[in-house]
């Protein structure tokens, strides 16, 4: 039973730029939320999507975009990158649909570094 | 977001002791809560969770406390193993109007174990 799985581990970008990274549910979930962690902190919630929409989302600019498939794979896209976004991005699946009270599970992320 | 944070952020033991880390939460109609185990280079992992109608939940070796009156929680880890040493972090979890479910996070505690 696969996990949550990302893509790419480790990206190296420059100011200004673009990025999109990648994510997997675990087997059987519907729901994916994304964060943002910073280092030495816990992390930070971006936004969840679920039935391909974005479902709630937390304090980050109009910069931080995503998208979920039919199959409940997701991205999250970074425009214009800063020197701050350099973080660990961790994409966590869940079941939705009504179920509250259901852990997240998360992958092992993304290490982004802006240079 | 709500504010969830620990007492302590590093904890030293030494091996085959108890460890109990604590973790307090501001906001009083939280009903879910999640602890989470984050080992260098890892996303975090899932423990164990507790539902606010409960005070104790019981799992392999660990156990969590809730206390409602106080906004408390605590994680207990019964003969802490080298493998135990990570950064451990509690969760609330906030079901919104939305149907989305968001998690909170404190900063952690970093736990190690001496053998």
């Amino acid at each position: 039973d696969a996990g949550v799985t990302q893509s790419p581990t480790h990206l190296i970008k420059t100011r200004g730029q673009q990025v999109t990274l990648r994510c997997s549910p675990k087997s059987g979930h519907d729901t994916v939320s994304w964060y943002q962690q910073a280092l030495g902190q816990g992390p930070q919630f971006i936004f969840q999507y679920y039935e391909e929409e974005e479902r709630q989302r937390g304090n980050f600019p109009d910069r931080f975009s995503g998208h979920q498939f039919p199959n409940y794979s997701s991205e999250l896209n970074v425009n214009a990158l800063l020197l701050g976004d350099s973080a660990l991005y961790l994409c966590a699946s869940s079941l939705g649909g009504g179920h509250p009270n259901q852990p997240q599970h998360f992958g092992d992320g993304t290490r982004l570094s802006i240079l | 977001g709500e504010n969830v944070g620990l007492h302590l952020p590093t904890l030293s033991v030494q091996e085959g002791d108890n460890s109990i880390i604590n973790c307090a939460y501001s906001n009083s109609a939280s009903d879910y809560f999640i602890w989470y185990k984050q080992e260098s280079g890892k996303g975090p992992q899932f423990i164990i969770d507790i539902r606010s109608n409960m005070d104790k939940r019981q799992g392999q070796r660990v156990t969590v406390l809730l206390n409602k009156t106080v906004k408390h929680l605590s994680l207990q880890i019964a003969a802490t193993q080298p493998g135990d040493s990570a950064v451990y972090f509690c969760a609330e979890n906030i079901f919104t109007q939305t149907g989305a479910n968001n998690l909170f996070f404190g900063t952690g505690t970093r736990l190690t174990v001496i053998p």
